[in-house]
């Protein structure tokens, strides 16, 4: 079965302070796609970035950053130069390429609290 | 602007009563989810459609029901068997399924009480 684990419940970085959330996952799959979600006070989620198994180079997205290593199953997020704005919980997530199911599998969450 | 939009914000249902969830989306995306959380929980998937009248549960759908008569709709039934239904429901659409057809983009959430 599919499983996403995020050990880290929660997380303090100082502000301007690069930070990087931990995600592994689990999949006898091949071919699947890992992402990243913030998740603001206010509810909503947003999409951050997106890194497929068979993408060579880690992917970026502004300040974020996936550091994708595939032998070691993970895909950790790294945020660079933390704004307060950062502040948020943020959620791994996966799902596989070609298969019926086609959903978001989520870990639990790490919750980031950024220090002015 | 294109999105997704989930009605009411927030709804309280007595015990024994159903209430229904709406979510609308108007992005001509074809997968349409519904997620539960729970505080420390993370998301947990209730139902999925990949297609107009078709639906498929997820992890936790008893107690749940949904219809997919338009594309753009995906209405999410709390029943009076959902033992458990205060949580806060997450109504999300994709292109389609599998890898980065996947991204999914999220309505603004329902935060149900039962009173």
């Amino acid at each position: 079965a599919q499983k996403i684990t995020q050990t880290q419940p929660g997380m303090f970085v100082q502000e301007k302070e690069a930070v990087t959330l931990d995600c592994t996952y689990d999949t006898s799959d091949q071919s699947y796609g890992l992402f990243w979600y913030k998740q603001p006070s206010s509810g909503e989620m947003i999409f951050l970035i997106y890194q497929g198994s068979y993408d060579e180079q880690n992917a970026t997205e502004g300040r974020y950053s996936l550091n994708f290593q595939k032998a070691r199953k993970s895909a950790n997020l790294v945020i660079s130069a933390s704004q307060l704005g950062d502040s948020a919980m943020y959620f791994c997530a996966m799902s596989l390429y070609g298969g019926s199911q086609g959903n978001l599998i989520f870990g639990k969450g790490t919750k980031l609290s950024v220090k002015p | 602007d294109g999105g997704i939009t989930q009605s009411p914000k927030y709804l309280f249902r007595k015990e024994g009563q159903n209430v229904t969830l709406s979510c609308e989306q108007n992005l001509n995306h074809d997968a349409m989810y519904w997620y539960r959380q729970d505080p420390g929980q993370g998301l947990r998937l209730i139902y999925y459609s990949q297609i107009v009248n078709d639906f498929q549960k997820g992890d936790i759908a008893e107690g749940y029901s949904v219809s997919r008569e338009k594309k753009e709709s995906f209405p999410l039934t709390v029943t009076s068997a959902q033992k458990n239904p205060t949580a806060f429901y997450l109504c999300a659409s994709s292109i389609g399924s599998g890898g980065r057809n996947t991204e999914a983009f999220f309505g603004q959430g329902t935060r149900l009480t039962v009173v």
